[in-house]
């Protein structure tokens, strides 16, 4: 079965950037997802076809995907970004299969 | 106002039966893929399956971990999207997500849309 990894957790000061990553077999020839959930709460769509932001997402969250990589950047990350994060990617036989998730701690 | 909830998660012995129910609203419900998400406490993300839209005759699939025991259906007429959970064990214990996937005209816009959850405890 199809498998997507993540760092359990990544650490950023605030203004700074973060990044965190996705990897799985040849991840760039599908299209990747991100989701960010907060505790408590239902997950949130952030990033789509690995780049695109939904309406209402601030502009320092960015996606790109390629090789068997796909990377979410958090530009000038605020205290209201500290939540998990999960990317997910689909294709015909694996459906909607979730990455295991990354803690973004902001120091 | 695109709504999605759902209903009907509670507390059952192992080996029972349990059926979620997830009602949309606001959007053209059989134009969209409906799928299942399941996270158990304090871990990640899990697709549980999903319903296609009408025009792939609402057709159905399953993960692995429930294929056999878990059925998703979906009443065009009511707008809602069911889970029937049959022969029910411990590690089923988690919080249920009904989700808005591909759509018709907008196959690649991801899970774009979550309901709040509904909690189902496998235990005895």
């Amino acid at each position: 079965s199809y498998e997507l990894t993540q760092p359990p957790s990544v650490s950023v000061s605030p203004g700074q950037t973060a990044s965190i990553t996705c990897s799985g077999d040849k991840l760039g020839n599908n299209y990747a997802y991100w989701y960010q959930q907060k505790p408590g709460q239902s997950p949130v769509l952030v990033i789509y076809q690995d780049s695109k932001r939904p309406s209402g997402i601030p502009e320092r969250f960015s996606g790109s995907n390629s090789g068997n990589t796909a990377t979410l950047t958090i530009s000038g990350t605020q205290a209201m970004d500290e939540a998990d994060y999960y990317c997910q990617a689909w294709d015909t036989s694996t459906a909607g299969v979730f990455g295991g998730g990354t803690k973004v701690t902001v120091l | 106002e695109v709504q999605l909830v759902e209903s009907g998660g509670g507390l059952v012995q192992p080996g029972g039966s349990l059926r979620l129910s997830c009602t949309a609203s606001g959007f053209t419900f059989s134009d969209h893929y409906m799928d299942w998400v399941r996270q158990a406490p304090g871990k990640g993300l899990e697709w549980v399956g999903r319903s296609r839209y009408k025009a792939n005759s609402y057709t159905t699939e399953n993960a692995a971990s429930v294929k056999g025991r878990f059925t998703i259906s979906r009443d065009e007429s009511k707008n809602s999207l069911y889970l029937q959970m049959n022969s029910l064990k411990t590690e089923d214990t988690a919080v249920y997500y009904c989700a808005r996937g591909p759509g018709y005209y907008d196959f690649w816009s991801g899970y774009s849309f979550w309901g709040q959850g509904t909690l189902v405890t496998v235990s005895s």
